[in-house]
């Protein structure tokens, strides 16, 4: 059964560079994935897509500082220079025939 | 621009029925993959249904035989059609764009099921 699983909180100070991880289930590492932000108060905003190469393609005007990167099951975002407004939830996506899923989303806290 | 706005939201008795609107604009909704997504209060993103056109949408387990997906072409509107809510259905209701990925989101519309 494919299953995103996300660590439910991370934190990290300001100006710093943290990395949140998205893990898909046995037997789904070719899987492409999709992180996706929200902030407080508002809509969800697509980031970045990631392949199992570790190729990715950004949604429009997100910033350098959001990277993404692949290892076997894992699927990272890195946020460098940590600012204020990136205090927000991150879910990742993917999707198979039928469906789309979600992870269940990771908090972080910029300190 | 790429712009989608739901309406349509509002309080709901159980066992109600309501109908969400997603209006589309800088691309054609009949030829994209849409999707439907909720957020319960406090609680993460839950896929409630997808696809191409009205006879091809696919749909989570919570919403089928209660919800359907329907499109206005000369509008380019999706909708959503909601029977037999339930109070678990009360969340915010977003409209999506794109499956591999959702490139695009609305504001959202918040749907709230109580007696």
């Amino acid at each position: 059964q494919l299953v995103l699983t996300q660590s439910p909180s991370a934190s990290a100070s300001l100006g710093a560079s943290v990395k949140l991880t998205c893990t898909l289930s046995s037997g789904h590492n070719n899987y492409a994935i999709a992180w996706h932000q929200q902030q407080p108060e508002k809509g969800p905003r697509y980031l970045i897509k990631l392949y199992s190469d570790g190729t990715h393609r950004k949604g429009d005007g997100i910033p350098d500082r959001f990277s993404g990167s692949s290892s076997g099951a894992e699927r990272y975002l890195t946020i460098s220079s940590l600012q204020s407004e990136d205090e927000a939830d991150y879910y990742c996506q993917t999707w198979d025939t039928g469906l789309v899923l979600f992870g269940g989303g990771t908090k972080l806290t910029v300190l | 621009e790429v712009q989608l706005v739901e309406s349509g939201g509002g309080l709901i008795q159980p066992g109600g029925s309501l109908r969400l609107s997603c209006a589309a604009s800088g691309f054609t909704v009949i030829s994209n993959y849409m999707s439907w997504v909720r957020q319960a209060p406090g609680m993460g993103l839950e896929w409630v249904s997808g696809g191409y056109s009205d006879s091809s949408t696919y749909y989570a387990d919570s919403a089928k035989g209660r919800f359907t997906v329907s499109r206005d072409n000369s509008k380019n509107t999706l909708y959503l059609h909601m029977n037999s809510l339930r109070v678990e259905d009360t969340a915010v209701y977003y409209c999506a764009k794109g499956r591999d990925p959702i490139d695009y989101w609305g504001q959202g519309t918040l749907v709230t099921v109580s007696s």
